[in-house]
């Protein structure tokens, strides 16, 4: 299995522009959690879908920041306009139904110049 | 307010010691409680699930046990060796937050050779 894949690993922008990551689950996991880590702050969760539906999004920051899961294989956390205090790494994970370990991917780090 | 602390921030041990980390939560009402270990520049590997029924969970020289009336957890690790250098975080799934995680800051591990 090769595991949650995200991308882009890395990803430089400037500030005002729209930022898109991406997600793949593992295979058969229905629940994708999207998180942000920081010195500051630590892991913090943003959203978390399950069966492709947003279940809770209090974790968002902004309207700036939006996330979709149109399919069981996909998910994409979206910050437009972005800004520097968005620079963060961005996690990925996901889960299988009626258990609760957590699978993460390798992250995307993010610098808003 | 539901937290989840880890102290200390950061540790070193030589190699060959018994490693002793510590996760304190301020509510009883936790559904299970996770270990993961995080590498530089990695996304978060799952250790041990403890469920709030058991009171400790085993696997190979990590050892982690569970005690929610006086809010903690220790994650034991015995014999360490340089390649358990990493961070240590715990998360706390709370009774009333249906798949959502909460994490402590983490402990980063130093083992000496």
């Amino acid at each position: 299995d090769a595991g949650v894949i995200q991308s882009p690993r890395h990803e430089v922008t400037e500030m005002g522009q729209e930022v898109t990551l991406r997600c793949k689950p593992i295979s058969g996991h229905n629940s994708l959690f999207w998180y942000r880590q920081t010195m500051m702050r630590g892991l913090e969760l943003l959203i978390y879908f399950n069966n492709n539906v947003p279940i809770d999004d209090s974790g968002m920051p902004e309207d700036r920041f939006s996330a979709k899961m149109p399919n069981a294989s996909f998910s994409t956390l979206k910050i437009q306009p972005s800004e520097p205090r968005d620079s963060a790494v961005y996690f990925c994970a996901s889960s299988a139904e009626y258990t609760d370990t957590q699978y993460f991917g390798p992250g995307t780090r993010l610098t808003v110049l | 307010k539901q937290e989840v602390t880890q102290i200390p921030a950061a540790l070193s041990v030589p190699e060959g010691e018994n490693l002793v980390l510590n996760c304190s939560f301020t509510d009883s009402a936790i559904y299970n409680l996770q270990w993961f270990r995080q590498d530089p520049g990695k996304g978060l590997t799952s250790l041990l699930l403890i469920q709030s029924s058991q009171r400790e969970q085993t696997s190979g020289r990590l050892n982690a046990s569970l005690d929610k009336s006086s809010g903690r957890s220790t994650l034991y690790i015995a014999a360490s060796q340089p390649g358990d250098s990493a961070t240590y975080l715990c998360a706390v799934r709370w009774t009333d937050s249906w798949g959502k995680l909460q994490f402590g800051a983490g402990t980063q591990v130093v083992v000496t050779p």
